[in-house]
């Protein structure tokens, strides 16, 4: 099993869609969270980190469920400019999950 | 803000060849990463380093090899280039510990062609 697992999509959803990643885990000692997003040719960017409680940062939302060892993205209302790629990254040894494509059609 | 610097954008080398790719950051952190990135396939990790000429292997260390001498520079070496290391070639660092939570700042990318 992989340490890190994400389905790599693509999500096609309209503009104004909800649409949510789930990304599962491994190693159940992992403290660090945190999701990226990367654009067609550049390099991923810090999107959010995930905190045990879950927050939230404008249309998005991040939340960890370490019973079931997994953390998850929300994107509400989405737009055309969210179409990119999603990595997670669970680890310090920096193992990030291969990613999903999300496509926001008008 | 954190900077990474990969020394090149794009690369064409021929088979055989012994590669350098150089990375520098300047937030003064103690980890660094080396990754490919090939279509399908997500970042993979090559190898990383935790501090000065310490280094661990990642998931994909066949063919490369790395150097720390100094805490800001963290290069990669491949020593006889082949056509298969042909990729996109990500540097990232990190100040990631029990009690800080700064995630991951990648460079630019080096295209990496090997003919």
């Amino acid at each position: 099993r992989k340490e890190v697992e994400q389905d790599p999509g693509p999500f096609n959803v309209p503009e104004g869609a909800t649409v949510a990643f789930n990304c599962t885990y491994s190693n159940s000692a992992s403290q660090s969270f945190f999701w990226y997003r990367q654009d067609c040719r550049k390099e991923p960017k810090l999107l959010m980190s995930v905190y045990s409680s879950g927050n939230e940062d404008g249309r998005f939302t991040a939340q960890l469920n370490r019973a079931s060892q997994y953390i998850s993205l929300l994107i509400r209302d989405s737009k055309l400019s969210d179409s990119a790629t999603y990595l997670c990254v669970v680890s310090s040894r920096g193992i990030f999950g291969s990613g999903t494509r999300l496509l926001v059609r008008p | 803000d954190v900077k990474v610097t990969q020394s090149s954008r794009y690369l064409v080398k021929r088979t055989g060849e012994k590669v350098f790719l150089e990375c520098v950051q300047d937030m003064d952190h103690e980890n660094m990463f080396w990754y490919r990135q090939d279509p399908g396939l997500g970042l993979r990790l090559i190898y990383f380093s935790y501090d000065v000429k310490m280094k661990e292997k990642g998931d994909i260390p066949e063919g490369y090899s790395v150097s720390r001498e100094k805490k800001e520079r963290f290069s990669l070496i491949l020593e006889s280039a082949s056509t298969n290391q042909t990729s996109m070639y990500l540097c990232a660092s990190s100040s990631i510990s029990r009690d800080s939570n700064y995630g991951y700042t990648f460079g630019s990318g080096t295209r990496l062609t090997v003919v």
